[in-house]
């Protein structure tokens, strides 16, 4: 079946600075990759996706990119702010099921 | 995004008793609805996949007669969780799949403490 390993799975970054989380998986039918930010106490919340018909997908100032050959994805968050502090999971699926990845912990310093 | 609810949004039990979970869908029709469980820190585990009108598909270690999944209509799927024990506490959240968008989309998470 299919395995995503996330990485790293805690990051600290000043405010303003940019911020990447990267994942890898395993089964190559995979093709829906969406990443989720949970906040404590929440439910995730999709905040990104992209599909294997396409390398690279933005949306303000968060970006993601695809690598179908590598079979890595990764998020891209720039001019971070405090409110983007929260744990970050990456996800890959090939039918309707997700996989999730074991989650990042991102923390924005002021 | 689409919005996804569920209730109650936490829980506290007698251990032996039974407690009901409600996921609904507020904007989409979700044919399907999946459920997961998360321990503190950790990823979303799965723990069954839920089809309208049909069974519970469950996952790999997790029992079916101890969650039960009931998917009647297009919008809301409900977990009880039977005979709790203080093992079973833990943070329950819901998703459903909006078949137009071919998107997941999450409920806010129930928190169940059994005593």
């Amino acid at each position: 079946g299919e395995n995503v390993e996330q990485h790293p799975s805690t990051l600290s970054v000043q405010e303003g600075d940019s911020a990447v989380i990267k994942c890898t998986y395993s089964d190559s039918a995979s093709n829906y990759f969406p990443w989720y930010k949970q906040e404590l106490g929440k439910g995730p919340q999709l905040i990104i996706d992209i599909r294997s018909n396409v390398g690279e997908k933005k949306d303000q100032r968060i970006a993601v990119t695809l690598n179908k050959t590598a079979k890595h994805f990764s998020l891209h968050i720039t001019e971070t702010q405090p409110e983007d502090s929260a744990v970050y999971f990456c996800a890959a699926s090939s039918a309707q099921k997700l996989v999730f990845g074991q989650g990042t912990r991102l923390t924005i310093n002021p | 995004g689409a919005v996804v609810s569920q209730h109650p949004s936490w829980v506290i039990c007698k251990s032996g008793t039974s407690v009901k979970i409600e996921c609904r869908s507020l904007d989409f029709q979700a044919t399907t609805m999946f459920w997961y469980r998360q321990f503190p820190k950790q990823s979303l585990m799965l723990m069954a996949t839920s089809n309208e009108g049909s069974k519970a598909t469950y996952e790999q270690g997790v029992e079916k007669d101890k969650f039960l999944i009931n998917h009647a209509s297009l919008t809301l799927s409900t977990l009880t969780v039977t005979s709790a024990h203080p093992e079973d506490s833990s943070f329950y959240i819901c998703s459903a799949r909006d078949p137009l968008a071919k998107t997941q989309y999450f409920g806010p998470g129930t928190r169940l403490l059994v005593l």
